[in-house]
């Protein structure tokens, strides 16, 4: 019952360095999404996917890139890391769109800007 | 658009006390209403919904909300809470003409119990 799995769970980065965060999910849900945590602020709308080979922008989507090259699959890129992107990001997937259908969240991943 | 206010960041309680952590939304439009709940070092996960019907929902773990629209609030209580219960709790709203994308997250208020 592995559910939404993210690797890596930890990483420190130096600004200007780029990582991709990977969301796998075996529940073969449609929609998927990447949600940053900071504090005090709630979970903020990344980028998210509705299906196999689509992605949006969120939120907050600047700084990040994704793909969903396979639908269990949901990737997150930095392409040039900046300290203001040291946070605790969350992969979610849900069935349904996640307005009526339960969201489903993996441990998340903790990154570090230097 | 639509706004979610968790009135309080943080809310110590005995254990074995009852709880109410608040929570206040905005809409012009009819609303769902959802309680997630963070456990230490673990992601969300949906301790109850409202959609429609009768205004009063019950959760897991012994959770019980009440969506009332006068008041615009969906407060989540519980009679009487364990240490098990010491978590981050975040309400959010979102709405049957939104997307995937407008799921609004509360900034979440942590419950600590006391022994």
């Amino acid at each position: 019952n592995a559910g939404v799995t993210q690797t890596p769970k930890f990483r420190v980065l130096k600004t200007g360095q780029s990582m991709t965060l990977l969301c796998a999910q075996d529940m073969n849900h449609e929609y998927m999404y990447w949600y940053r945590q900071d504090p005090g602020m709630g979970l903020r709308l990344i980028h998210y996917s509705v299906g196999e080979g689509t992605t949006a922008k969120g939120e907050v989507p600047d700084g990040y890139n994704v793909s969903r090259l396979k639908k269990q699959n949901f990737l997150l890129g930095l392409e040039s890391a900046a300290p203001s992107q040291t946070s605790v990001y969350f992969c979610a997937s849900s069935y349904l769109s996640g307005v009526t259908g339960e969201l489903f969240f993996g441990e998340g991943s903790r990154l570090t800007v230097l | 658009a639509q706004s979610v206010t968790q009135l309080d960041s943080q809310v110590p309680v005995f254990e074995e006390a009852p709880v109410e952590l608040r929570c206040n939304y905005s809409s012009s439009v009819s609303v769902y209403l959802f309680w997630y709940v963070q456990y230490p070092n673990q992601g969300l996960q949906l301790l109850l919904k409202y959609l429609s019907g009768s205004t009063l929902v019950k959760g897991i773990n012994g959770f019980e909300a009440e969506f009332n629209k006068s008041q615009t609030s969906f407060h989540l209580r519980k009679p009487s809470v364990h240490i098990s219960d010491t978590a981050e709790y975040f309400c959010a709203v979102s709405g049957p003409r939104s997307s995937a994308s407008k799921i609004i997250f509360g900034s979440g208020t942590r419950l600590s119990i006391r022994p």
